[in-house]
């Protein structure tokens, strides 16, 4: 069974602070998105990655970067978290021009 | 830059009737077009893909349109049932990505 799994469904930081969101799939898919989720706004892409090394800037990168050093695990990073980052984060892996896989989602509040 | 329209109002029927969503999009004619449904707190889950040379698809009780001349995708669940309530997304092929619709709140009421 396809599964993409997200390091935590809730997480509380605090402004300044360092924070790691974590998503790993078990499909071998190249394609691997996070996206932010917020009401009203549908969601929207941060960063997307379509080999290992390799990262392309969506929609909203502003205050994130990514890494993926292996092909299943795709991290998102909030340098320095502030409270406009309080939302919901999706990740999500494809292969190719097909479905998105999606993860359960983590809900982060940054205070 | 593409943008999609999806009612950002509810939309509330009764059991057994057709529930029907719009998506409608502008600046871009994309190759297909997604649409997804999403549960509260969790993560959407595909439901059909339809491409832009395919005017219509079906799965079990969905039905999708699509009419590019239109720029709009029509999303139809027959014989609604209470368990189809959930926000469903339309998403649109962006060149190497997919573009998400705010989605569209559909309550089935029994």
């Amino acid at each position: 069974d396809v599964k993409v799994t997200q390091s935590s469904r809730y997480l509380v930081k605090r402004t300044g602070e360092k924070v790691f969101l974590e998503c790993v799939q078990d499909m071998d898919h190249e394609n691997m998105f996070w996206y932010r989720q917020d009401p009203g706004l549908g969601l929207r892409l941060i960063y997307f990655s379509y080999d290992v090394k390799m990262k392309e800037k969506g929609d909203i990168p502003e205050g994130y970067s990514v890494s993926r050093e292996k092909k299943e695990r795709f991290s998102l990073i909030l340098e320095s978290a502030s409270t406009n980052q309080t939302s919901m984060y999706l990740c999500a892996s494809t292969a190719g021009e097909n479905e998105q896989y999606f993860g359960p989602g983590t809900r982060l509040t940054v205070t | 830059s593409q943008k999609i329209e999806q009612n950002s109002e509810a939309l509330n029927i009764q059991e057994g009737k057709t529930a029907t969503l719009t998506c409608n999009y502008t600046n871009y004619s994309p190759a297909y077009l997604q649409w997804y449904r999403q549960d509260p707190g969790r993560g959407p889950v595909f439901l059909l893909l339809i491409r832009e040379n395919e005017k219509e698809k079906r799965k079990e009780r969905l039905k999708v349109t699509f009419d590019t001349t239109l720029k709009q995708s029509l999303f139809h669940i027959t014989a609604s049932q209470p368990a189809d309530s959930a926000t469903y997304l339309c998403a649109l092929e962006y060149g190497n990505k997919l573009v998400f619709g705010a989605g569209t709140i559909l309550r089935v009421k029994s």
